[in-house]
């Protein structure tokens, strides 16, 4: 089992619909949680970060923590052509700032016109 | 400078061939990782570095991988005996000090070697 695994996609989504994210993880012991997008041939950079259980809201974007169930997803509303790029879940393993931080494999996510 | 950079960005070597990678964090970052991005996949950990000490090196694939950074601020990967599956995408990146509020993790652009 890895220990940050997301659906690869393509997640196909029409403009102005909502694009639901989701990611799992292995280790109880993960703190915090980070959603980063990154275009083709770029690099990743730093949508969201989450720590505690329920909803984080940054403009279209939103995370949401269940903890219990080792879930993190991440919500995009009214989806532009310009949301199309691989969406990566990130897991700080442990309980310091200096813990390694381990990532998914990503989502492709399509916005169709 | 405003971001952390990475340089060369693109390296061609032959197999058996000695790189060397170098990354510039962000001025004032203590903490500095660095990731392999092979296509299709997430960043894979490869090692981390609190100022001059590399704190975590289990993500590196073998003995021919070294990181170093002695003075705390830039950094060099060195691949010695490159074989082909060390094509990817290596990914520097830093992230701003304990106690900003917030755990962010820049990363630079990336250095993308080829070995043929």
């Amino acid at each position: 089992q890895k220990e940050v695994e997301q659906n690869s996609g393509p997640l196909s989504v029409p403009e102005g619909a909502i694009a639901s994210l989701n990611c799992t993880y292995s280790d109880r012991g993960s703190q915090s949680f980070f959603w980063y997008r990154q275009y083709s041939g770029k690099s990743p950079e730093l949508i969201m970060s989450i720590y505690s259980n329920g909803d984080k809201e940054d403009g279209r974007f939103t995370a949401q923590l269940n903890k219990a169930s080792q879930y993190v997803s991440l919500l995009i509303r009214d989806s532009q052509p310009s949301d199309s790029a691989t969406y990566l879940c990130a897991v700080n393993k442990g309980y310091s700032s200096a813990s390694k931080i381990i990532f998914g494999s990503g989502t492709r996510l399509s916005i169709r016109p | 400078g405003a971001g952390v950079s990475q340089s060369p960005r693109y390296k061609v070597a032959k197999r058996g061939q000695d790189v060397a990678l170098r990354c510039d964090p962000i001025s004032g970052h203590v903490s500095l990782f660095w990731y392999q991005q092979a296509l299709g996949q997430g960043p894979e950990f490869l090692t981390y570095f609190q100022n001059e000490a590399q704190l975590d090196k289990s993500g590196l694939p073998s003995d021919r991988f070294f990181a170093e950074r002695p003075e705390g601020s830039v950094s060099t990967l060195k691949i010695q005996r490159t074989q082909q599956e060390d094509s990817a995408v290596y990914l520097c990146a830093s992230r701003s000090p304990p106690g900003t509020g917030q755990e962010t993790q820049y990363f630079g652009p990336g250095t993308r070697l080829l070995v043929l």
